[in-house]
């Protein structure tokens, strides 16, 4: 079956340091991916996504681009800040199973420090 | 705000009691999905309805139910309460039920079983 597989956490920065957080999935079709962000004590917020092979996606400074030949999606930033601090899901969604829901990772805390 | 609106945002009950979570999708949204987060399961896919009709099940516990009604609002119902199903519970809904189609998630119901 499909599995997302995220860098393990938490992970510590300081404001302004690169940011990359590792995800690789296993899936038997052409699925889409994405990040979702998970701020504390609130849901899930989509931060980015893509739909196909070599698609990056981006926002507030976020990127991840859909590699196929090495089945990733790693999220990146250039300079972090303390608002960035939360939960960031990788996640895909298969295309060709008649329903799309989304598989999940088991989640990156990240916490950036002053 | 995503416009998934889920009530009640909190409960606590007692373990053997049943209680319905409820949940409004985005204007226009014709899918539905309910998720449970939990400390050791991570995010899990529970169900999915589009347009009234159950589209794919997931690790969904035969104590749970769900419905999507005319006006496409859907109801979890949790019974046979134990202390395990305490998580928090996600809805989430998108337009279609495509793999590139944007989910978007509520801020979701906390339940705490005692």
């Amino acid at each position: 079956g499909d599995s997302v597989t995220q860098m393990e956490g938490p992970v510590t920065l300081s404001e302004e340091a690169f940011l990359t957080i590792n995800c690789t999935y296993t899936a038997t079709g052409y699925p889409s991916l994405f990040w979702y962000v998970q701020y504390p004590g609130e849901g899930l917020q989509l931060l980015l996504k893509a739909t196909k092979a070599d698609d990056k996606g981006s926002n507030k400074g976020f990127e991840a681009t859909y590699r196929k030949e090495t089945t990733s999606f790693h999220l990146e930033k250039g300079s972090v800040q303390v608002s960035d601090s939360a939960v960031y899901f990788c996640a895909l969604s298969e295309s060709g199973a008649g329903s799309y829901q989304l598989t999940f990772g088991k989640g990156t805390k990240l916490s950036v420090i002053p | 705000d995503s416009g998934v609106t889920q009530t009640p945002k909190h409960l606590i009950t007692a373990t053997g009691q049943r209680v319905t979570l409820r949940c409004s999708p985005r204007s226009g949204d014709l899918s539905v999905y309910w998720y449970q987060q939990s400390l050791d399961q991570g995010l899990q896919f529970l169900i999915q309805y589009y347009n009234g009709e159950e589209r794919a099940k997931g690790n969904i516990l035969e104590r749970f139910s769900a419905q999507q009604f005319p006006d496409l609002h859907s109801e979890l119902n949790l019974s046979s309460l134990e202390l395990g199903d305490s998580a928090l519970y996600f809805c989430a809904s998108s337009v279609a039920t495509g793999s590139g189609n944007t989910i978007y998630f509520g801020e979701g119901s906390w339940l705490t079983v005692v």
